[in-house]
């Protein structure tokens, strides 16, 4: 069965520190991959997405992520963390199922930006 | 930004009560999902719909009802609320065509039963 976890629950960092959020996931069959941000007391947001192509994609606000297929491993990285990047952070892989796609969640994991 | 709404945002009810949760879209998408969203937990998929009339469960059994009357409208139903049904639900759509799987999430709606 298809699974993602995402191994730290919080992560705490001070202000203008790299970060890696990490994220792996198991399944058996090609996926797509994604990042979503939760901010306090807001839905989801899309942050990035792997579909084909470059192993490396960005977000538009410096964050980025790589699709490692042999680790099966889609880790978020930012080399400088703001105070407005306190957020939830998602990882989720989209599957094949019932001739559609569905997606596949990560427990989510707490950026706590320390000043 | 995406054009989803779910009303209310914060809703206190008493246990027994008859509760429907609302979401709607504007962007015409076929698919829509319900999502059970609880503190360190993964996003539980607990109804989903991929059209006009069509409603599934999800992988989380739920007590609670969908219907699918208007694409653009997938109301969510507590025939009689417990507190075991507090949580945080998220609705989302997601764009036709298979390649395209982001999803579009309304606020959400906090649900507390006492």
């Amino acid at each position: 069965a298809q699974s993602v976890t995402q191994l730290d629950s919080q992560v705490p960092v001070f202000e203008e520190a790299p970060v890696e959020l990490r994220c792996n996931y198991s399944s058996s069959v090609s996926v797509y991959l994604f990042w979503y941000v939760q901010y306090p007391n807001q839905g989801l947001q899309l942050l990035l997405k792997y579909l084909s192509g470059s192993t490396l994609v960005e977000s538009i606000n410096g964050f980025e992520a790589e699709f490692n297929k042999s680790q099966t491993s889609f880790h978020l990285r930012k080399p400088s963390v703001h105070i407005s990047d306190t957020a939830e952070y998602f990882c989720a892989v989209s599957v094949p199922r019932d001739s559609n796609y569905q997606l596949i969640w990560g427990a989510g994991t707490k950026l706590i930006i320390k000043p | 930004e995406a054009d989803i709404y779910q009303t209310p945002r914060y809703l206190v009810i008493g246990t027994g009560k008859k509760i429907t949760l609302e979401c709607s879209q504007t962007m015409g998408h076929d698919k829509m999902y319900w999502y059970q969203q609880d503190p360190g937990m993964e996003l539980h998929l607990i109804h989903y719909s991929y059209g006009v009339n069509s409603t599934e469960k999800g992988d989380l059994s739920s007590e609670s009802t969908v219907s699918r009357i208007r694409t653009e409208h997938f109301p969510l139903t507590l025939e009689s609320a417990r507190p075991s049904h507090t949580s945080q639900y998220l609705c989302a759509s997601i764009p036709t065509g298979q390649l395209n799987t982001e999803a579009f999430f309304g606020q959400g709606t906090r649900l507390t039963v006492v």
